[in-house]
């Protein structure tokens, strides 16, 4: 198993443009949640998704849009990028559960630097 | 507002001194508490997961404890592959982990 994959590795962009993160699991998880990554900050939440077809805002959803079209993808989006979304980001994915809550298992990260 | 607060900022140790990790926290409801390491350059992994007050988990050279207000990560006679930050993260009743700053741990030969 490949576990959480992400796409691309390495991004740079200019002020303005727009881009697609893409993340894949292939552990059938439920859950799917994009994280950014900052130093200082420690990992913030941007979005998640709790099922196919469902999504909902994190702590930093400002800038960002997500769609959960397949089960095994969570796409983060940037329409219009800034400077202050230089970051990297983590994509992560857990099962569910109405009881214990479970570890979310991390893909690698994407780093992205706004110029 | 959940907190999660993890010290020390940064630990440097000799190969084979034992030390302890500290992750206080303040949240209604905990719903469990998760230790991750991350090396440079990659996502956190999975350590432990803590539910209650009381209960310890072992890995290696790892154990993970609990208390109502805290959780400790002990390393016994660490290695320099030890090396790495460590995070904490608690689970409310929502769908978030509350992740801490982390702890950047090196050991040395």
């Amino acid at each position: 198993n490949a576990g959480v994959t992400q796409t691309p590795k390495f991004r740079v962009l200019k002020t303005g443009q727009s881009m697609t993160l893409l993340c894949a699991q292939d552990m059938n998880h439920e859950y799917m949640y994009w994280y950014r990554q900052d130093p200082g900050m420690g990992l913030r939440l941007i979005h998640y998704s709790v099922g196919e077809g469902t999504t909902a805002k994190g702590e930093v959803p400002d800038g960002y849009n997500v769609s959960r079209l397949k089960k095994q993808n969570f796409l983060l989006g940037l329409e219009s990028a800034a400077p202050s979304q230089t970051s990297v980001y983590f994509c992560a994915s857990s099962y569910s559960s109405q009881t214990s809550p479970h570890e979310q298992y991390f893909g690698p990260g994407t780093r992205l630097t706004v110029t | 507002e959940d907190q999660v607060t993890q010290s020390p900022e940064a630990l440097r140790l000799q190969e084979g001194e034992s030390s302890s990790l500290n992750c206080s926290y303040t949240v209604s409801g905990l719903r469990g508490l998760f230790w991750y390491r991350q090396d440079p350059g990659k996502g956190p992994e999975f350590l432990f997961t803590l539910y209650s007050a009381g209960e310890e988990k072992e890995k290696e050279r790892l154990k993970a404890t609990l208390t109502k207000k805290e959780s400790f990560l002990h390393i016994t006679a660490p290695k320099p592959e030890d090396s790495a930050t460590y995070l904490c993260a608690v689970r409310d009743s929502g769908y978030a982990l509350n992740f801490g700053k982390g702890t950047s741990l090196l050991v040395t030969p």
